[in-house]
C-alpha cells in the first residue's frame, strides 16, 4: 500500500533562516508526490508536485521541494522563512490502486516561524 | 480562492440525526474528491466521483454516502451521526482522473456533533 510519513510533528524555525520539512514515502511503481499547506480555518492549498523530470521542484510562495529516489524522500524547503509561512503542512502520494486518482495524506507537519 | 465552493462554513447537530454537506467544484472540474479531517485520524480519503460516476472509495463509512449531480455539484450525506463523526469534512476537485492532476480544496465544512 502507498503511505508517507511525516516524522516531525512540529519544525520551529527562525524568520530568515532555511527550513525544511520532511517527508518520505512507500509507493509500488513511481511516485507521483504532493506538498499541500493549511493555514488555520482554511482549506489546503497546492504548494507543488514532482510527476518526472527534473529532482528540484519549484511550487509557490517560494517553496520548493527535492525529489530523491534512493532515499525515498520529498522533503519540502525555502532558503528564507517568513513568519507568515507558519501553517500545518502536508505531503501527500498518489495512490494508483484500482486506477484511481486519490491522494494518500502524511499526518502533518506544523511549521513555526518565529520573528 | 481555490474556486472550490462548500456549504455550510459550520453545521451543528445531535446524535441520531442527518446532514447534508453540499460542494461545487472548480469551473470545468469533473472530479470531485470527499475527506474527513480529524484529530486523531488526520485527514482520511473518503470517496471520488468522477462526471457523475463513483470511482475509488477510501474509508467511507457506511452511514455515509455521496453523489455528484449532472451540473458536478456533489452532496456527502451523513447519517446517524455519532460524537466521533465531529471533523472538518473537505472537498477537492481537479480537472480529470488522470495521475498528474493537483487536487484544489475547499475551505472545509466543520461538523459538530453533540
Amino acid at each position: 500500500a502507498q503511505s508517507v510519513a511525516q516524522p516531525e510533528d512540529q519544525v520551529n524555525v527562525a524568520e530568515g533562516n532555511p527550513l525544511t520539512v520532511k517527508c518520505t514515502y512507500s509507493v509500488s511503481g513511481n511516485p507521483y508526490l504532493f506538498w499541500y499547506v493549511q493555514y488555520p480555518n482554511r482549506g489546503l492549498q497546492f504548494l507543488l508536485k514532482y510527476i518526472t523530470g527534473d529532482n528540484l521542484v519549484k511550487g509557490s510562495y517560494g517553496f520548493e521541494a527535492e525529489f530523491k529516489k534512493s532515499q525515498t524522500s520529498f522533503h519540502l524547503k525555502k532558503p528564507s522563512a517568513l513568519v507568515s509561512d507558519s501553517a500545518l503542512y502536508f505531503c501527500a502520494v498518489r495512490d494508483k490502486t484500482g486506477g484511481y486518482n486519490k491522494l494518500i495524506f502524511g499526518a502533518g507537519t506544523r511549521l513555526a516561524v518565529h520573528p | 480562492d481555490s474556486g472550490v465552493t462548500q456549504t455550510p462554513k459550520h453545521l451543528i447537530t445531535a446524535t441520531g440525526q442527518r446532514v447534508t454537506l453540499r460542494c461545487s467544484p472548480r469551473s470545468g472540474d469533473l472530479s470531485v474528491y470527499w475527506y474527513q479531517q480529524s484529530l486523531d485520524q488526520g485527514l482520511q480519503f473518503l470517496i471520488q466521483y468522477y462526471n457523475g460516476e463513483e470511482r475509488a472509495k477510501g474509508n467511507i463509512l457506511e452511514r455515509f454516502s455521496a453523489q455528484q449531480f449532472p451540473d458536478l455539484h456533489s452532496e456527502l450525506n451523513l447519517s446517524s451521526l455519532e460524537l466521533g463523526d465531529s471533523a472538518l469534512y473537505f472537498c477537492a476537485s481537479s480537472a480529470g482522473q488522470g495521475d498528474s492532476y493537483e487536487q484544489y480544496f475547499g475551505p472545509g465544512t466543520r461538523l459538530t456533533v453533540t
